[in-house]
């Protein structure tokens, strides 16, 4: 069964410091995300990404953070300068429309 | 602003009986509901959905049943399996967005005992 693959699993970084978050999404599929779960709260949208732009982001994506999609394959999530409260479960998902198929998430902690 | 909520944080079942998880909504453009179920160090899997043109959907073991003019869907698991242990989400979107973000509730962590 196809599936989204994100490296690293488990990311340690210093405040401060530029972060990049990787994601292989499924081959066909057309809409690509990023969502973030800090410990013991919900699920949180940050940024959809359709046609090679963000088609949505909420209040928590500022402009600390990025996505790209380099070379038709990976889509990444930079987060500039990270803070404390960076912290959390990121995960990428993509969907063909409806139907998200998410990864196994990146557990960032920032020190 | 909590827009989907899941007002049990857990819940405790005997295997072999009926898991019922719970889900408030607030906002009236939420048109599509779905399901999604959470292994520890794992991403959220999708179970179930449905739109609101519909009451009900059953897959399976699974149903997710649609009440519009409360607001409010569930979703039954019957008969609960000690492997249906995990934190189950509800989440809402628009119909008409294309990037088709997804607002999720807090979670019920389901716990089925054998």
């Amino acid at each position: 069964e196809p599936e989204v693959t994100q490296t690293p699993s488990h990311q340690v970084t210093q405040m401060g410091q530029e972060v990049i978050l990787r994601c292989v999404p499924i081959s066909n599929h057309l809409y690509f995300y990023w969502y973030r779960q800090i410990l013991g709260q919900k699920v949180e949208f940050l940024v959809s990404f359709y046609n090679n732009e963000i088609s949505e982001k909420s209040e928590i994506f500022d402009d600390q953070f990025s996505v790209e999609r380099p070379d038709g394959s990976n889509f990444t999530l930079k987060i500039r300068s990270t803070k404390l409260e960076d912290s959390a479960m990121y995960f990428c998902a993509s969907s063909p429309h409806y139907g998200y198929t998410f990864g196994s998430g990146t557990r960032l902690t920032v020190v | 602003d909590q827009q989907v909520k899941q007002n049990s944080p857990s819940l405790s079942v005997q295997e072999g009986r009926i898991s019922i998880l719970n889900c408030d909504y607030t906002n009236s453009m939420f048109d599509y509901f779905l399901w999604y179920k959470k292994y520890p160090a794992e991403g959220p899997t999708f179970l179930i959905s449905i739109s609101s043109i519909k009451d009900k959907n059953e897959d399976g073991r699974f149903t997710v049943f649609l009440n519009k003019s409360a607001k409010h869907l569930s979703l039954h698991i019957v008969p609960s399996q000690p492997g249906d242990s995990a934190v189950y989400f509800c989440a809402a979107t628009t119909n008409n967005n294309a990037g088709n973000m997804l607002t999720f509730g807090g979670g019920t962590r389901l716990m089925v005992k054998p």
